[in-house]
């Protein structure tokens, strides 16, 4: 079965702190596609990254950078010097490749970034 | 870039109405999907459409059914609305798998419903 964990419900940072976002998947897949969505309050979700499970490089833009480790199935995102525009949903999700259906979700992460 | 627009924001909407949700991309994107949103259970799939008139159920279809009549339109049916579909619904579209982009989903404003 593919499933998609975010334990963390809710974090609260003051702006300028850097946030970790955690995000654990499971799938029996040997190839798969890793994503990263934001949700503002406006309620589009915005693409972020996608990540092929060939490729385990970290990935930096800006002040966004992700860290994906296939040994431990996790795919974190942390904001560096977070800024109060950085507020959101943040959504994990996984993707089988050649699968035109399945996008599994996790439950997201609620980021709350205090002025 | 990819414009996903869903034509109402917010519905308030009466137990036993039927209620048409409609999304439209304008992107020649095959594959559009319908998703529903509640807190603590993020997003799971209703429906999803691969091609003009077929569509596929996906993990919770029941109560809801869809319409692709043109490429570019996915219509979200509730038939009978109930109470417990009150929730946030987005619309998403994508190019067929596979291939690089074809692999990401993307996402409208989402529709606020809310059925009393």
């Amino acid at each position: 079965a593919q499933k998609v964990t975010q334990a963390q419900t809710e974090i609260s940072v003051v702006e300028k702190e850097d946030v970790t976002l955690d995000c654990v998947y499971e799938t029996r897949d040997t190839t798969y596609y890793l994503f990263w969505y934001k949700q503002p309050p406006s309620g589009e979700l915005v693409f972020l990254i996608r990540r092929n499970s060939f490729d385990e490089q970290n990935e930096i833009s800006g002040r966004y950078s992700w860290n994906f480790q296939k040994s431990t199935s996790s795919f974190n995102f942390t904001i560096t010097a977070s800024q109060v525009v950085d507020s959101a949903v943040y959504f994990c999700a996984l993707r089988r490749i050649g699968a035109t259906n399945k996008l599994i979700f996790g439950t997201g992460t609620l980021l709350a970034v205090q002025p | 870039d990819v414009k996903v627009t869903q034509s109402s924001r917010y519905l308030v909407k009466r137990t036993g109405e039927k209620v048409f949700l409609e999304c439209v991309q304008d992107m020649d994107h095959e594959n559009m999907f319908w998703y529903r949103q509640d807190p603590g259970l993020g997003l799971r799939l209703i429906y999803f459409s691969y091609d003009v008139k077929m569509k596929e159920k996906g993990d919770i279809p029941e109560g809801y059914s869809v319409s692709r009549e043109k490429k570019e339109r996915f219509s979200l049916i509730l038939e009978s609305a109930s109470t417990n579909q009150t929730s946030m619904y987005l619309c998403a579209s994508s190019l067929p798998s596979p291939g690089s982009s074809g692999n990401t989903i993307y996402f409208g404003e989402g529709s606020w419903l809310t059925v009393v």
